[in-house]
C-alpha cells in the first residue's frame, strides 16, 4: 500500500493564482480530511468528506474547495491564492467507527505552498 | 466543550534523560478516544498510540509508555532513555464518539528536543 500520497510537495504561487492540491489514498478509507499548520497554531482542520460526493466544512474552509468524485482521491483547491495560505497542508485519512471519527488517521508527507 | 492541552511548548533533555511529555484533556462525552503523533523535522505525522476511554491500562512500546488516567483527565507520554532521534514535535489529540461527530481535537503539541 501506498497510504496516503500528496502532491506537490512544494509549490510556490503569486497572489491571485489558483492551484489544486493532489490527495489520495489506498486503502479503501471513507473519511478524509485536509488540514493546515501553521506554527503555534497546531492543526487546524479546512474540509472533510466522509465518503464520496459527500464533504462538508471544518474549522477554516474560507478560500478552499474541495470535492470528492472517488473513495480514493480528495483535491484540495486554493482558488485566488493569498499570502494567508501560505502553511503546510496535510491530508489524512481513516475508517469511521460507526460513524464518527474514532479510528485512526493515517496522514499524506504534506505540501509547503508559499504565496508570494 | 472539547479541549485538549499539552501545556510543555518546548521540552530540552540531554540523550538518556528519561522525559514526559503532558496532555490534559476535556469532554463531556464518556466514550472518547486519545491519540498521540509525533512530527519529526522531516515533517511527516506519525500515529503512535490510540486508546479508548474504556481501556484504562497503561501502554507500554519499547520506550515508550502511555499513562491514562480518567480521573485527572489526562493521557501522559513517557520516553524512557531518550534518544536523539525522539527529538520531534508531538501532538495529542482527542476524538469523542458521538454518531455525528467528524472532528479531532489536537493539542498545539510540545517541541522535544534531545541533546546529545
Amino acid at each position: 500500500n501506498a497510504g496516503v500520497t500528496q502532491t506537490p510537495k512544494f509549490q510556490v504561487l503569486k497572489t491571485g493564482q489558483s492551484m489544486t492540491l493532489q490527495c489520495a489514498q489506498d486503502m479503501n478509507h471513507e473519511y478524509m480530511s485536509w488540514y493546515r499548520q501553521d506554527p503555534g497554531m497546531g492543526l487546524r482542520l479546512i474540509h472533510y468528506s466522509v465518503g464520496a460526493g459527500i464533504t462538508d466544512q471544518g474549522e477554516v474552509p474560507n478560500g478552499y474547495n474541495v470535492s470528492r468524485s472517488t473513495t480514493e482521491d480528495f483535491p484540495l483547491r486554493l482558488l485566488s491564492a493569498a499570502p494567508s495560505q501560505t502553511s503546510v497542508y496535510f491530508c489524512a485519512s481513516s475508517y469511521l467507527g460507526g460513524g464518527a471519527i474514532t479510528e485512526t488517521q493515517y496522514f499524506g508527507p504534506g505540501t509547503r505552498l508559499l504565496v508570494l | 466543550a472539547q479541549k485538549v492541552t499539552q501545556a510543555q511548548t518546548e521540552i530540552s533533555v540531554v540523550e538518556k534523560e528519561d522525559v514526559t511529555l503532558d496532555c490534559v484533556y476535556e469532554t463531556r462525552d464518556t466514550t472518547y478516544y486519545l491519540f498521540w503523533y509525533k512530527q519529526p523535522p522531516s515533517g511527516e505525522l506519525v500515529f503512535l498510540i490510540r486508546r479508548n476511554s474504556f481501556d484504562e491500562q497503561n501502554e507500554i512500546s519499547g520506550r515508550y509508555s502511555w499513562n491514562f488516567q480518567k480521573s485527572t483527565s489526562s493521557f501522559n507520554f513517557t520516553i524512557t532513555a531518550s534518544q536523539v532521534v525522539d527529538s520531534a514535535v508531538y501532538f495529542c489529540a482527542l476524538s469523542e464518539n458521538a454518531g455525528n461527530n467528524r472532528k479531532l481535537i489536537w493539542g498545539l503539541g510540545t517541541s522535544l528536543a534531545v541533546n546529545p
